[in-house]
């Protein structure tokens, strides 16, 4: 069976300071994967997605950035943190798009 | 572009009477459909996937798709105070990406 794990949980970060969010999709080979953030109370936005190993597009430009160094791996990262990355992101995968699978998210907190 | 447009904002209903949400999207060409559930800004859970016109019921959870129409919709039967929680649409789009679009989503309240 496929999982879908994200880490941290929660994170509580001071503006101006990096940021490294993981995503890990086991028992899926080559899927396409995805970041989507929610600011408190708003919508939830695609970020980025990745069809293939090293290979991210960007959707929503919110000075963060995305990598997938590994075909199971989704790193969403900045090296300054601002206000407005606040909120929950979501890592996800699909691999036809019929079902799409998201993990349990992030919550972060810049301070 | 495709744009998900949910509507109302908020709604209460009380225990045990039937609760409408509804969906409207401007491609029609879109895939498929989902409806999804999420408590206090946590993970998601998926209610229902439909993909053709008409009617697909999981449960208590019965969505309507009318593609020319640009609309989807979502009826909840019995709702308890455990729906309470915030109800997403998403319309997917094969764009190369399967890029899912969401709408704003609608506040359910059940009152016991």
């Amino acid at each position: 069976a496929q999982t879908i794990h994200q880490w941290p949980v929660a994170e509580i970060k001071a503006v101006g300071s990096p940021l490294s969010l993981g995503c890990t999709i086991k028992g899926k080979s080559s899927p396409n994967l995805y970041w989507y953030w929610q600011a408190t109370g708003g919508t939830l936005q695609q970020l980025f997605y990745s069809i293939t190993v090293g290979q991210v597009e960007s959707v929503v430009q919110l000075n963060l950035s995305a990598s997938r160094p590994k075909d199971d791996q989704f790193i969403l990262s900045t090296e300054k943190l601002l206000l407005s990355h606040s909120g929950f992101y979501l890592c996800a995968w699909t691999s036809t798009g019929v079902e799409v699978f998201f993990g349990k998210g992030t919550r972060l907190t810049v301070v | 572009q495709q744009k998900v447009q949910q509507s109302p904002e908020s709604l209460t209903v009380s225990e045990g009477a039937m609760a409408s949400l509804n969906c409207t999207f401007s491609d029609g060409t879109s895939n498929n459909f989902r409806w999804y559930r999420q408590h206090s800004a946590k993970g998601l859970e998926v209610l229902v996937s439909i993909f053709s016109d008409g009617e697909k019921e999981e449960g208590r959870f019965t969505a309507h798709l009318n593609r020319a129409n640009l609309h989807v919709s979502l009826h909840i039967r019995e709702p308890q105070p455990s729906d309470s929680a915030v109800y997403l649409c998403a319309v997917s789009m094969n764009s190369g990406s399967w890029q899912l679009i969401f709408g704003s989503g609608t506040q359910l309240t059940v009152m016991p």
